[in-house]
């Protein structure tokens, strides 16, 4: 198996502009996570879904950002208009639904000027 | 995250020596912690993991240790090598909850 793939896995972008972060599940997983690393907070999750559900987006920073699954093994993370705060690593992570263990991407850098 | 903080930011060890990442976690109801290891441009990749019924768990190499009493995990990297050079994050989760992570120990093997 091939992993989390993640697309693209950097993106410079202007402010203003709309970013879109796409994420593959593993085969078969049905949870997914998407996470946000920077230096000063680590770690964030911004939102998870379970069976294409989403089940908790209350670490989604605020209305600019959005996600969706427009099927059982792809994501979508939307931001827009993107700003030079929203600069970090985005993270996606896939797991069977009730499993402990979560499996990461490689990530996607957004840097936004 | 709001429950997990580690001890130190950084961590040097002679190649061959055993390292010890130590992590503090604040919540008594969690009972679930795991370890992530991050390289350089890489995502977390899983370790080890313990619930909070065990207090010891051995992988390869590797040792979780959890004092409940304390509120204390530790990873143990025995022989360290220099591809164990990265970041290590632990995280903790209650019930149902998502995993918080740490801020991470970043661990330097010196040759």
């Amino acid at each position: 198996d091939a992993g989390v793939i993640q697309s693209p896995r950097h993106e410079v972008t202007e402010m203003g502009q709309e970013v879109t972060l796409r994420c593959k599940l593993i085969s078969g997983h049905n949870s997914l996570f998407w996470y946000r690393q920077t230096m000063m907070r680590g770690l964030e999750l911004l939102i998870y879904f379970n069976n294409n559900v989403p089940i908790d987006d209350s670490g989604m920073p605020e209305d600019r950002f959005s996600a969706k699954m427009p099927n059982a093994s792809f994501s979508t993370l939307k931001i827009q208009p993107s700003e030079p705060r929203d600069s970090a690593v985005y993270f996606c992570a896939s797991s069977f639904l009730g499993s402990d263990t979560q499996y990461f991407g490689p990530g996607t850098r957004l840097t936004v000027l | 995250g709001e429950n997990v903080g580690l001890h130190l930011p950084t961590l040097s060890v002679q190649e061959g020596d055993n390292s010890i990442i130590n992590c503090a976690y604040s919540n008594s109801a969690s009972d679930y912690f795991i370890w992530y290891k991050q390289e350089s441009g890489k995502g977390p990749q899983f370790i080890i993991d313990i619930r909070s019924n065990m207090d010891k768990r051995q992988g390869q190499r590797v040792t979780v240790l959890l004092n409940k009493t304390v509120k204390h995990l530790s990873l143990q990297i025995a022989a360290t090598q220099p591809g164990d050079s990265a970041v290590y994050f632990c995280a903790d989760r209650t019930g149902a909850n998502n995993l918080f992570f740490g801020t991470g120990t970043r661990l330097t093997v010196i040759p």
